[in-house]
C-alpha cells in the first residue's frame, strides 16, 4: 500500500531554468495540495486540486508557477523561471475526498536553485 | 499575518516526562485543528486531530486539548521517549468554507533526552 510518492527527491535548477516537480497521491486518493517549506519556515499552502480541478490557488505566486492534476497521471507543480527565492522543500499532500480531513503527506522534492 | 502561532521553536524534556506543546490560533473560522511530526528529509506525519466540537481528544501516549474562548490547543506527551524527537507543526483547517487546506504553525523541535 504505497504512500503518496514524489520525485524527483532533490533537484538542481539554474536560474532562469524550469523545475517539474511531481506527485502521485495515495491509491483511491483525488485531493491533492501542495505546499512548500522554507528554510527555518513552516509549511505554507501552494495550492488544492481535485483531479482536472483547481480548487483554491489563493496561495500560489501569481507569476512563473502553476500547477496541474490531469485525469490520468501524477499531479505536476510547474516553476518556470526559477528565481533563487524558489529554493525550499515542497510537499504533496493527498487525501480521499470530503469526508477525511487528514492530509498524507509525501517526502518532499527538495528544490535548489543555484 | 501568521493565523497559527507556535511560540515555542524548541522543547527539552528529560525520557519519561510530560511534553507540552503550545499552539494559538486567531480565525475563528478554524473548526478542525491538527497535530503533525516531521524527522529530517520525511514529509510530515499526521499525530491526532480534534475537531471545534471537542475540548479533548486521546489517542495512546497523546492527547491534544482546545480551549476555544482562548483560541488555544496543546499536545500533551506522556511518557515521552527519545524516538518523539522531531518537529512538531500544529495546523488548522477551515473546513465549513469550502477549501481544505492547512494553515501551519512555523514548528516546535522537541528533544526527549534519555
Amino acid at each position: 500500500n504505497a504512500g503518496v510518492m514524489q520525485n524527483p527527491r532533490h533537484l538542481v535548477r539554474r536560474r532562469g531554468q524550469e523545475a517539474r516537480l511531481r506527485c502521485s497521491p495515495m491509491k483511491g486518493h483525488s485531493h491533492v495540495y501542495w505546499y512548500r517549506q522554507l528554510p527555518e519556515e513552516g509549511l505554507k499552502f501552494m495550492v488544492y486540486l481535485q483531479k482536472e480541478n483547481i480548487i483554491d490557488e489563493s496561495g500560489m505566486p501569481k507569476e512563473r508557477f502553476s500547477a496541474e492534476f490531469p485525469k490520468e497521471g501524477p499531479s505536476i507543480l510547474r516553476i518556470q523561471q526559477v528565481v533563487r527565492g524558489d529554493s525550499a522543500a515542497y510537499f504533496c499532500a493527498s487525501s480521499p475526498g470530503l469526508e477525511s480531513y487528514e492530509q498524507y503527506f509525501g517526502p518532499g522534492t527538495r528544490l535548489t536553485v543555484t | 499575518d501568521q493565523q497559527v502561532k507556535q511560540n515555542s521553536p524548541s522543547l527539552s524534556v528529560q525520557e519519561g516526562r510530560i511534553s507540552i506543546l503550545n499552539c494559538d490560533y486567531t480565525n475563528s473560522m478554524f473548526d478542525y485543528f491538527l497535530w503533525y511530526k516531521k524527522y529530517p528529509a520525511e514529509g510530515p506525519t499526521f499525530l491526532i486531530s480534534i475537531s471545534s466540537i471537542k475540548d479533548k481528544n486521546e489517542d495512546g501516549r497523546f492527547t491534544v486539548f482546545l480551549n476555544k474562548s482562548a483560541k488555544h490547543l496543546s499536545l500533551h506527551i506522556v511518557p515521552s521517549q527519545p524516538g518523539d524527537s522531531a518537529v512538531y507543526f500544529c495546523a488548522a483547517q477551515p473546513a465549513r468554507s469550502g477549501t481544505y487546506k492547512y494553515i501551519f504553525g512555523t514548528g516546535t523541535r522537541l528533544k526527549v533526552l534519555a
